[in-house]
């Protein structure tokens, strides 16, 4: 399979389960993100991994954990969320440095009950 | 701070043209992007401008002013799969590779 496969498409949790979100990327590249996309809001940026080192947390809560093992996968571990936090969660790939764009999974559809 | 702005909406005719305009206002410039996002689906990326001027590709073409802040998406031809939301994204100061993005322009393509 090649592109950026995210695992599960959808996933509904309540506010106490913990749940984990998967991303695999079969391009070889070396920075991987997490995006957050909520309805009528711009994505917004989570996480940055380049090399497998967290280069960026946009001042995301505590309550996201994300890992990144080797450089073709990444995981964002869920516990205690808001039904805020409801939204689609976007993961994406790149060759890390400037002038490269990111492929996109197609994102797991969160809803949190 | 950061701010990206783009139409929400945007309706247009079957094998009409349509632009659609971003303007930005980013600490530091290295490069902006175009993405087209389906419901439901992954963005995919369309264009990726850096220096002034126009970048064609088929039926889409992107324009970009660094001194104005500002780009467009022309789509030429339109097609009823053109019907998806369109989003701009800048890549900021810095050695990082991050993209900040606008809120997406939903395209409406009737026939």
């Amino acid at each position: 399979e090649t592109g950026v496969t995210q695992t599960p498409r959808h996933l509904v949790m309540g506010m106490t389960n913990k749940k984990s979100l998967k991303c695999e990327q079969h391009l070889g590249h070396n920075a991987m993100y997490w995006y957050k996309q909520s309805a009528k809001k711009p994505l917004e940026l989570m996480f940055v991994y380049n090399f497998k080192e967290q280069t960026e947390n946009n001042s995301v809560p505590s309550r996201f954990s994300p890992e990144c093992p080797n450089s073709s996968h990444l995981f964002l571990h869920l516990h205690t969320l808001q039904p805020e936090d409801s939204a689609l969660y976007l993961c994406a790939s790149s060759q890390a440095g400037l002038g490269y764009g990111y492929t996109f999974g197609s994102g797991t559809r969160l809803t949190v009950v | 701070g950061q701010n990206i702005d783009q139409p929400t909406e945007m309706t247009a005719t079957e094998g009409a043209i349509v632009q659609i305009n971003c303007t930005y206002q980013t600490s530091g410039f290295n490069g902006l992007f175009w993405y087209q996002q389906h419901a439901g689906e992954a963005p995919t990326f369309l264009s990726y401008n850096v220096l002034d001027g126009l970048e064609e590709k088929g039926r889409f073409s992107s324009f970009l002013s660094r001194s104005k802040g500002y780009s467009y998406l022309l789509l030429k031809e339109l097609q009823m799969k053109d019907s998806a939301s369109y989003l701009c994204a800048v890549r900021g100061e810095g050695a990082t590779n991050k993209l900040i993005f606008g809120t997406g322009t939903l395209l409406a393509v009737q026939p």
